[in-house]
């Protein structure tokens, strides 16, 4: 039973425009989620987090979008260039669990 | 501050051998995580110790043993090593910090060891 799920394998978008990456969980006991990015041959990085008590969280070009109801979520980059290029998992966990959840990750590419 | 740091990068083994990946951690964080990485399967969960002296199962433990030997280290053992081991292996380390407006809840992750089991 996949708990998390990125239903897109992958995803490419012209440079300066806006990525959109969607998650969506099934469990309605996560309270906090994250994205990484994953760039080959390199470990995930931690690129942003949002607690279920917020709908949105924004860092810099990156913004991750919480809908609890649709138990959906996702991460938009804007304006995207070319260095974004890369694996994107979102995860999540309930408070006091010690195990995070991945998706299956979808591969962005920037296109010049 | 290396962060994770794990050895071997690089592995190939033959069916039936045995190995330790090891991985070692200098942010003192109490969890640490063994994760595999295949192809459309994300990051896959094997073995986890919330502190140290303590071990968990994650999703896929089966032909996998862990050692969390002191608060820094955590190696994952192949006893027996099968081509469905082939993958990349990732090791982690948890922070979890308390804020004013919310805890938040990290997880650093080390360069990852391709394997390979011909």
């Amino acid at each position: 039973d996949q708990q998390v799920k990125q239903n897109s394998p992958s995803l490419s978008v012209q440079e300066g425009r806006i990525s959109i990456l969607n998650c969506d969980y099934t469990n309605s006991m996560f309270d906090y989620f994250l994205w990484y990015k994953k760039y080959p041959a390199e470990g995930p990085t931690f690129l942003i987090s949002i607690s279920s008590i917020k709908d949105k969280n924004e860092d810099g070009r990156f913004t991750v979008f919480l809908n609890k109801s649709a138990k959906h979520l996702s991460l938009h980059i804007v304006p995207s260039q070319p260095g974004d290029s890369a694996v994107y998992f979102c995860a999540a966990v309930s408070q006091g669990a010690q195990k995070l959840v991945f998706g299956q990750g979808t591969r962005l590419t920037i296109n010049p | 501050n290396a962060g994770v740091t794990q050895t071997p990068k690089f592995q190939v083994l033959k069916t039936g051998q045995s190995m330790t990946l090891q991985c070692a951690q200098d942010m003192n964080h109490n969890s640490m995580y063994w994760y595999r990485q295949d192809p459309g399967m994300g990051l896959r969960l094997i073995y986890y110790s919330a502190s140290e002296g303590t071990t968990d199962k994650g999703e896929v433990p089966n032909g996998y043993n862990v050692s969390r030997l002191n608060k820094r280290e955590f190696s994952l053992r192949l006893e027996s090593a099968a081509p469905s081991q082939t993958s990349v292996y990732f090791c982690a380390s948890r922070r979890v910090t308390n804020v004013l407006w919310g805890n938040t809840d990290t997880q650093y992750f080390g360069p990852g060891t391709r394997l390979t089991v011909l």
